[in-house]
């Protein structure tokens, strides 16, 4: 099975910052990456697709890049909107899984 | 634009079977989409669990596999989830998601790239006595 491995787990940064969140996978699948956004109490959000296509919506200082096994999501300029959870998942192999990354938390300096 | 409503009891007994529905509104369950569910134990990440074609081709995930029937009614517009054998580790948000595909042409290969990019708001169940 493909494991999906984030990092950090939490991080704290402040409005206006420029945040990097890391995905590893533990094979290479390509570009076969999602991003989702997760606040309390509500269901997830996909914010980016195919490791680098921005949804239909979303905010264009969410950005994504990667291939292979290593992939990031960039916050260009946090938000108050941006402290949420966030998830990587891969669909490379969909019989065997859309396997998540752990997540990791922006928190509010 | 699609909306997606889990329902089922909150309560579940240990040993029992957990069975949600997934109601679709504003498009149909016949699309040309999968049709997936996911769980979150309380303070955790997220588990998926496994996915659904109009046809009802399946595929669930392996640590799961042997306890997960998901099914489609399509008269109905919805699908279903029945996790058997449950224990309080089972206890969890459940959402359905409708899984999205953008694909394109490389050379003579076609790659398929799937997202879940439609979610229910979830539905809390609790594994107890």
């Amino acid at each position: 099975d493909i494991q999906m491995t984030q990092s950090p787990s939490s991080l704290s940064a402040s409005v206006g910052d420029r945040v990097t969140i890391t995905c590893r996978a533990s094979q290479s699948i390509s570009s076969y990456l999602n991003w989702y956004q997760q606040k309390p109490g509500k269901a997830p959000k996909l914010l980016i697709y195919a490791a680098s296509s921005l949804q239909s919506g979303v905010p264009s200082r969410f950005s994504g890049s990667g291939s292979g096994t290593d992939f990031t999501l960039t916050i260009s300029s946090l938000q108050p909107e941006d402290f949420a959870t966030y998830y990587c998942q891969q669909s490379y192999s969909t019989l065997r899984g859309y396997t998540f990354g752990q997540g990791t938390k922006l928190e509010i300096k | 634009q699609v909306q997606l409503q889990e329902s089922g009891p909150g309560l579940v007994k240990p040993s029992g079977t957990l069975s949600l529905t997934c109601a679709v509104s504003g498009g149909s369950i016949s699309s040309s989409n999968w049709w997936s569910w996911i769980r979150q134990p309380p303070g955790k990440g997220l588990e998926w669990i496994g996915e659904i074609y109009h046809s009802g081709s399946t595929n669930y995930n392996p640590s799961l596999k042997s306890r997960v029937t998901i099914s489609v009614d399509k008269s109905k517009n919805q699908f279903s989830l029945k996790l058997s054998s449950v224990t309080a580790a089972d206890t969890a948000v459940y959402y359905c998601a409708r899984i999205g595909d953008y694909n394109i042409l490389t050379g003579y290969k076609i790659h398929y790239y799937y997202y879940m990019d439609v979610w229910g708001k979830g539905t809390t169940v609790t594994v107890s006595s």
